[in-house]
């Protein structure tokens, strides 16, 4: 099985970066996905890692240490409608490819 | 390119009546498909998940069923509901080893 853990809750003003973090035990291990989830709605794709380092996307970069079992979501010129839930998820590595998702980090941007 | 749609959006159901939810895809061929629970302040819970017809693995013990009777259909059925099966389900699916994408989702509320 999977242990993933991330923060609760965050806050954050506009125009301000923030940076969620994740941590992951994995008995396999074939990827790290970010994905965002406004409240009511399905979750949406945003990010995946498998090798090490930093993938950038716009005003989102996701960055993955797999010898650490740790990656963060960095978000930049926070907006407004970025107030989300951002869930981590750690894929494991049969061909299944099976989801593992932390509880999700409930993220509020303010004015 | 590949949608999936879900059904119904919203479910109000008393305690003890069936339940039937269906997800299809389309734009694909021999999708992984999958169905989650996201109970209030929770994380996502794989209940099922299909690589194929008439192929199901169920995660978590429980009072609902799945069946894949096509490619590209999906059901989440139960006989008897009870107040413990209210929260949001999703279906989702993916190509083999890669990213899943989710369908816009399923209130339930028992009552």
């Amino acid at each position: 099985g999977q242990n993933i853990d991330q923060p609760t809750e965050m806050t954050a003003t506009e125009g301000a970066i923030v940076q969620i973090n994740c941590t992951y035990q994995t008995s396999g291990f074939n990827g790290l996905f970010w994905y965002q989830q406004h409240a009511g709605e399905a979750p949406t794709f945003l990010s995946y890692n498998v090798l090490d380092g930093l993938e950038e996307k716009g005003r989102f970069s996701s960055f993955l240490s797999r010898s650490k079992g740790y990656s963060y979501l960095l978000l930049k010129e926070l907006q407004m409608k970025d107030s989300a839930s951002y869930l981590c998820a750690v894929r494991e590595g049969s061909t299944l490819g099976r989801l593992y998702f932390g509880r999700g980090t409930q993220l509020t941007v303010w004015p | 390119s590949q949608t999936i749609h879900q059904w119904p959006a919203t479910l109000v159901q008393p305690v003890g009546s069936p339940l039937s939810l269906e997800c299809t895809v389309e734009g694909t061929s021999n999708p992984n498909l999958y169905w989650y629970r996201q109970a209030a302040g929770r994380g996502l819970q794989l209940l099922f998940y299909s690589v194929g017809i008439g192929q199901i693995s169920s995660e978590v013990p429980q009072n609902l069923s799945a069946s894949r009777p096509q490619d590209r259909q999906f059901i989440l059925s139960s006989k008897k509901l009870l107040l413990s099966d209210s929260g949001f389900y999703l279906c989702a699916w993916s190509e083999r080893g890669h990213t899943q994408y989710f369908g816009p989702g399923t209130r339930l509320t028992v009552l």
